[in-house]
């Protein structure tokens, strides 16, 4: 089935440093990718949708300088958190559109757990 | 009118019971309806997923139910296991201008008692 690679799987950045964060679609091509955040014992909130060529839409509230997306490929999307500070610290994962099943199916990354001190 | 509400919160379940999980909408856009698994510290896993056409949809011991004039469909899972202790999420999808996008419930944590 289609699986969506994250990586790192945790990272710890000091205060005022940029943390990047990659999901690769290992074998399906993601044109899309959606970048959510989830805090403890939350759901997961959208932050942004990003499509291979174009600019990422942001949700409301969600600052585009501070959560820089790059889609440059059909298979590989970025995160990078900006001068990140501990109120970022959170657990940040990608999903895709893919199939699952020969049906449609959003896959998701296995997250990556930010800790900013 | 995007939102998804999900109950109950938070369910304990004894090995070999029926967990029941639902959830309720308002827009009658949503197309699309998967429930996911997480299991602490990883990224959901699609468990079942079900469209609006169709009432039920069984896959081993995950059931859905589909009640389309209720706005509501619920997650049923037989003869529930201790593995199957995570914390499960209702969503539905909608299109917008940027493309389809999922609304999640609240999620559910079940605990499945030995």
């Amino acid at each position: 089935g289609a699986v969506v690679s994250q990586h790192p799987s945790w990272v710890i950045c000091k205060s005022g440093t940029s943390v990047k964060i990659e999901c690769r679609s290992l074998d399906f091509q993601a044109t899309t990718m959606f970048w959510y955040r989830q805090f403890p014992k939350q759901s997961l909130m959208l932050m942004a949708t990003s499509n291979e060529g174009s600019k990422a839409t942001y949700e409301q509230g969600v600052e585009k300088d501070k959560f820089l997306i790059n889609h440059a490929s059909l298979t590989l999307s970025t995160l990078t958190v900006t001068s990140a500070h501990p109120e970022d610290s959170s657990f940040y994962i990608c999903s895709a559109p893919s199939l699952h099943r020969g049906f449609e199916s959003y896959t998701f990354g296995s997250g990556t757990r930010l800790t900013v001190v | 009118q995007q939102q998804v509400k999900q109950s109950p919160q938070s369910l304990i379940v004894q090995k070999g019971g029926i967990s029941i999980i639902n959830c309720a909408y308002e827009n009658t856009a949503f197309d699309y309806f998967p429930w996911y698994q997480q299991f602490p510290g990883k990224g959901p896993a699609l468990l079942i997923a079900i469209r609006p056409d169709v009432s039920e949809k069984k896959e081993g011991r995950f059931t859905i139910s589909f009640n389309k004039s209720a706005k509501q469909f619920s997650l049923h899972i037989m003869d529930s296991q201790p593995g199957d202790s995570a914390t499960y999420f209702c969503a539905a999808r909608s299109y917008e201008t940027s493309g389809s996008r999922l609304t999640f419930g609240e999620g559910t944590q079940l605990t499945v008692n030995p």
